[in-house]
Order: C-alpha cells, then sequence, then structure tokens
C-alpha cells in the first residue's frame, strides 16, 4: 500500500528552466510534507517543508505548493541549475500510534542539462 | 555541530553472518529512526528509537533484525544470519525531542550493506 507515490521516475530539464515535481498522497492523517534531496553515496538531505495548513511555501529558487483537496504536491525550482541534478523524495508525515512517522515517494531523478 | 554519523559506510557481509550498523544522532537530538532502501525505491520505515525506548517497530521483519539505542553510545542496527535480500542501504536520522518537530529528521550517510 503505497500512501505516497511518485509516480515519474525521472525528469530532464534544461538549465535556466523550471523543474516540477510532483507527488501524491492517499492518507488524509498526514500534517506535514516534506521534500529531501539525496546524491549518490550520500544521505537525504531536507530541502523545504509545508504544513498542512497551508498552500505554498517559498524558500529561494524552492517552492513547494499543497493542494489538500486533490491530496497533492509539487516542488517547483526555478531557475534550474546543474547542482540541482540529484533524486528528490517526497515524503509525509503522520502522528502514528503515538509516533510521528515519515513515508517517502518512491523518488524521482531530476538531471539538469546545461 | 556534527552531522548524524553511521559506521561503517560500506559493510561486506557472507551469508548467514551477522551485520551491525552504527548510527550517532546529531548533537541534542535524543530520537534516532532507521530506514532501509532497497536499489530503486523510496526508503522504508524500519523502527523509530528514544533513549532506551524502541517508541515503534512496525517497519522491522520481526525475525533477525533488532535495534537499540542504549544510554550511552549509538544506536545500533543488527541483523542475524544475513540473506542477500537484505543487500540494501540502511540509513539512519536523528530528530529533536520537541514536541510536534519530530519530522524534522536528519539523516546521515547511510550504511550500504552487500551480502556476498
Amino acid at each position: 500500500d503505497q500512501q505516497v507515490k511518485q509516480n515519474s521516475p525521472s525528469l530532464s530539464v534544461q538549465e535556466g528552466r523550471i523543474s516540477i515535481l510532483n507527488c501524491d498522497y492517499t492518507n488524509s492523517m498526514f500534517d506535514y510534507f516534506l521534500w529531501y534531496k539525496k546524491y549518490p553515496a550520500e544521505g537525504p538531505t531536507f530541502l523545504i517543508s509545508i504544513s498542512s495548513i497551508k498552500d505554498k511555501n517559498e524558500d529561494g529558487r524552492f517552492t513547494v505548493f499543497l493542494n489538500k483537496s486533490a491530496k497533492h504536491l509539487s516542488l517547483h525550482i526555478v531557475p534550474s541549475q546543474p547542482g540541482d541534478s540529484a533524486v528528490y523524495f517526497c515524503a509525509a508525515s503522520a502522528l502514528i500510534q503515538g509516533a510521528q512517522k515519515l513515508v517517502f515517494g518512491q523518488g524521482t531523478r531530476l538531471t539538469i542539462n546545461p | 555541530n556534527a552531522g548524524v554519523m553511521q559506521n561503517p559506510r560500506h559493510l561486506v557481509r557472507r551469508r548467514g553472518q551477522e551485520a551491525r550498523l552504527r548510527c550517532s544522532p546529531m548533537k541534542g537530538h535524543s530520537h534516532v529512526y532507521w530506514y532501509r532502501q532497497l536499489p530503486e525505491e523510496g526508503l522504508k520505515f524500519m523502527v523509530y528509537l528514544q533513549k532506551e525506548n524502541i517508541i515503534d517497530e512496525s517497519g522491522m521483519p520481526k525475525e533477525r533484525f533488532s535495534a537499540e539505542f542504549p544510554k550511552e553510545g549509538p544506536s545500533i542496527l543488527r541483523i542475524q544470519q544475513v540473506v542477500r535480500g537484505d543487500s540494501a542501504a540502511y540509513f539512519c536520522a536523528s530528530s529533536p525531542a520537541v514536541p510536534g518537530l519530530a519530522y524534522e529528521q536528519y539523516f546521515g550517510p547511510g550504511t550500504r550493506l552487500t551480502v556476498t
């Protein structure tokens, strides 16, 4: 039962253009959403997050949008840079049986072409 | 302030041996989480621990796997009698003990376990 889904395994974008990564979830109990970035042979690095009471959060080149009715969130990166090439994981958080849990999507490999 | 530390970074074990993976959380963090990532998949939650307590082990296989976070020292994920299917990257994350901020998990570099 995949509660958090990233349906695009990979995405290729030209440098300077906008990258849009998508994520869908099924569990209405999730109250916080996060994006992590991962380079090969490294652990995931926290990028940006959004509370379920908001619909947008912006941090520099990164903006996360949340559409609760559609149970969908997206990460926008603009302008895209070569260093943004990495695997991006969407994660959702919920308090389950007294513990705050993160549920991850499968990841989207973003490649920025010069 | 050192980040989350994991060792070893790479571990090779033959089938039937034991694997011990260590995780030292960030300074000031008392919550530790272990995740497993199989090739081409996302991270899957295994276990959540606080000092001397297992809070949630619902993601951990019932047999051969155990975890601890003692009062002193790192958290240990132990896999007994490893099989080829245990080959994966194991990530540890830690978070502060502030209520409502437990979702802010910071990850270590991972241990890549290879079972031959």
